[in-house]
């Protein structure tokens, strides 16, 4: 059983371009968790997800960042018009029932 | 809104001592997780405590919850190198693993 897969694991974007991360959580897991963490911080809780519905995105910012786990497929995070603050390391985690959370190895993105 | 506090936030301590971290969370949560993640690395699932009282232990490492005080700690026994990473808690508020609430870690060194 694999883990929960990130893709991809280094994203360079220059401000203004759109970035994609992915997420496929592990078999058998339909809720999916994004957690981003600047450095030498803590993660901070963004959107929690299940299959074709957001059950909670009270941690996404209002503006440019949006989230989907559809039926078919991983889980995409997007970023629009992305900014130098937008630089982090982003987390998805899975559980099969919302307890227990596995973690991926995460995205880290650098804004240029 | 959940708030949760470690200390300390940086620790070095010799090979063979023991030491305590504490996690101090601002409201009620009936579990208390503790992650590991080494440097450039994902979360690692260490302990969930589910209940006021509970108490783990996985080798050196030993974690309790206190849910009346609103606190639970990690203790690790004879040090060796290969703990040293950061230690994080995460309390939710709303019993599940829903929107963890993350600590901002404690990083911790261990010296031969």
């Amino acid at each position: 059983n694999a883990g929960v897969m990130q893709n991809p694991r280094h994203l360079v974007r220059r401000r203004g371009q759109e970035a994609r991360l992915r997420c496929s959580p592990m078999k058998g897991h339909s809720h999916v968790y994004w957690y981003r963490q600047l450095p030498e911080e803590g993660l901070k809780f963004m959107v929690y997800l299940q299959k074709e519905n957001i059950i909670d995105e009270s941690g996404m910012p209002k503006e440019r960042f949006s989230a989907e786990f559809p039926k078919e497929g991983p889980s995409i995070l997007r970023i629009q018009q992305v900014v130098r603050g937008d630089s982090a390391a982003y987390f998805c985690a899975s559980s099969p029932l919302g307890e227990k959370l596995f973690f991926g190895s995460g995205t880290q993105l650098s804004v240029l | 809104e959940l708030k949760v506090e470690q200390n300390p936030l940086f620790l070095s301590m010799q090979e063979g001592k023991n030491y305590t971290i504490y996690c101090n969370y601002s409201t009620t949560s009936d579990r208390l997780y503790w992650y590991r993640q080494d440097p450039g690395k994902s979360l690692e699932s260490l302990f969930v405590l589910l209940s006021n009282g509970a108490v783990k232990q996985e080798g050196r490492l030993m974690a309790s919850l206190d849910t009346k005080a609103r606190l639970s700690t990690l203790h690790i026994t004879a040090a060796v190198h290969d703990l040293s990473a950061t230690y994080f808690c995460a309390a939710t508020p709303g019993g599940g693993a829903d929107g963890l609430t993350f600590g901002k870690g404690t990083h911790l060194i261990i010296q031969p």
